[in-house]
């Protein structure tokens, strides 16, 4: 299995839901993360997890929460969002932080009403 | 910081060669990448150099020059379906992955 596989694929909240991005692997690998993809802009990097533990935060606004149940799952809890954090959000994953190529998977297109 | 600069856009006809350069100045380099990604879609892996030379994978092929922090992605015999975003990244000792803005291939009939 050298998939990375991410629900929903499509999500339209309101700024008073929560919503949950998830995001599962099964190749072994220890390093997690989430980019946000605006149109026409490349990924630029969220959150990133190594053996579980949340290990970079670029500084991300609070109302997006990550969670890394185990070394297969990476959530992304959404609450309070704004119509300006609508975007792509993907989710990639590596062998080790250091080193390997990152799998990415298909996305969840986000909408912000 | 990262800064890495690739060109906009380039358009080239079916069967022919697209070279895209790619230029960084990264503090704790730790490898290359080019992705390619599709409108609407995930980036997809091409390539990673992290030593100095050529890497050839089928009709790709990526090439590293660290002292001139300078890479590029040949691809041959272009086809339609060629026609995508082409991802220059660098990653830092910390593993966090800086994309290039992309530069778009248009491969014409």
């Amino acid at each position: 299995d050298t998939e990375v596989t991410q629900t929903p694929k499509h999500l339209v909240m309101g700024m008073t839901n929560k919503k949950s991005l998830k995001c599962e692997q099964h190749m072994g690998h220890r390093a997690m993360y989430w980019y946000k993809q605006k149109a026409k802009k490349p990924p630029e990097l969220m959150f990133v997890y190594s053996y579980e533990k949340l290990s970079i935060n670029e500084s991300v606004p609070s109302r997006f929460s990550p969670e890394c149940p185990n070394s297969s799952l990476l959530n992304l809890h959404l609450h309070a969002l704004q119509p300006e954090d609508s975007a792509l959000y993907l989710c990639a994953s590596s062998q080790q932080r250091f080193r390997g190529e990152q799998f990415f998977g298909p996305g969840t297109r986000l909408t912000v009403l | 910081g990262q800064n890495i600069d690739q060109p906009t856009e380039m358009t080239a006809t079916e069967g022919a060669i697209v070279q895209i350069n790619c230029t960084y100045q990264t503090s704790g380099f730790n490898g290359l990448f080019w992705y390619q990604q599709h409108a609407g879609e995930a980036p997809t892996f091409l390539s990673y150099n992290v030593l100095d030379g050529l890497e050839e994978k089928g009709r790709f092929s990526s090439f590293l020059s660290r002292s001139k922090g300078y890479s590029y992605l040949l691809l041959k015999e272009l086809q339609m379906k060629d026609s995508a975003s082409y991802l220059c990244a660098t990653t830092d000792s910390w593993g966090k992955l800086q994309f290039g803005a992309g530069t778009q291939v248009v491969v014409t009939p």
